[in-house]
């Protein structure tokens, strides 16, 4: 399968416990996406990342959570201290990072974070 | 800021029938790209059309087409001889031209069903 993967496809958590999620994107893909979609809404962009380099992070974005992508190949979204309205879909999307054209972004199946 | 308004939250087709999902938004950009997202239940979202804001002609996929009036700023979607699977929530996005901040700006979606 050559798409975008992540994991865990779920995730169940109690409140205050850490937990981190991975984004494998398609290969050769230059720029890396995270979004998080709670039920009934369309996906909130969260951060991006170009190659290893972090360009963006949404104010949704707090200080619990933050994101990496070292050597620009995969990526990691960890929350700290993780809090009941955490619970959502977590999205990952990679593009191609084309100068030209729409540079269309493909999604993985998402992570699904439940926190009791 | 962009932003990108779904104002019916779900609609019903008869199998074979059209049926067109509306989109608005709000922008200040004259340049950018504009996307309908199909998001099937528990699977990942996948691009069912693109339109860049500069072409005039809609943009045409098989079965699926946009009517787009930059001036109005509307953007939906025409789905033809609607089939079973084509039943799944359905987003407008936005986004801005490819080299600026490129991230997704989402509608609250719609949810179509499709009555056999």
């Amino acid at each position: 399968d050559t798409g975008v993967s992540q994991n865990p496809r779920h995730k169940i958590t109690k409140r205050g416990q850490n937990v981190t999620f991975r984004c494998d994107p398609i290969s050769e893909h230059n720029r890396l996406y995270w979004y998080r979609q709670t039920l009934g809404q369309g996906p909130e962009f969260l951060t991006y990342f170009q190659n290893e380099a972090q360009l963006e992070k949404s104010r949704l974005l707090s200080d619990r959570f933050s994101a990496e992508r070292p050597k620009g190949s995969f990526s990691t979204l960890e929350i700290q201290r993780t809090e009941q309205g955490d619970s959502a879909m977590y999205l990952c999307a990679s593009s191609p990072g084309r100068l030209a054209g729409s540079d269309e972004q493909f999604f993985g199946p998402g992570t699904r974070l439940t926190v009791l | 800021a962009q932003t990108v308004t779904q104002s019916q939250p779900e609609m019903s087709v008869q199998e074979a029938e059209t049926v067109t999902l509306s989109c608005t938004y709000d922008t200040s950009e004259s340049d950018y790209y504009l996307f309908w997202y199909k998001q099937p239940p528990s699977r990942q979202m996948i691009l069912v059309i693109r339109q860049e804001a500069y072409k005039q002609q809609n943009a045409t996929e098989n079965r699926f087409s946009v009517n787009f009036q930059k001036a109005a700023k509307s953007f939906s979607l025409k789905i033809s001889d609607s089939q079973l699977g084509d039943a799944a929530m359905y987003f407008c996005a936005y986004r801005s031209p490819t080299g600026a901040n490129s991230k997704l700006t989402f509608g609250k979606g719609i949810t179509l069903s499709v009555r056999p």
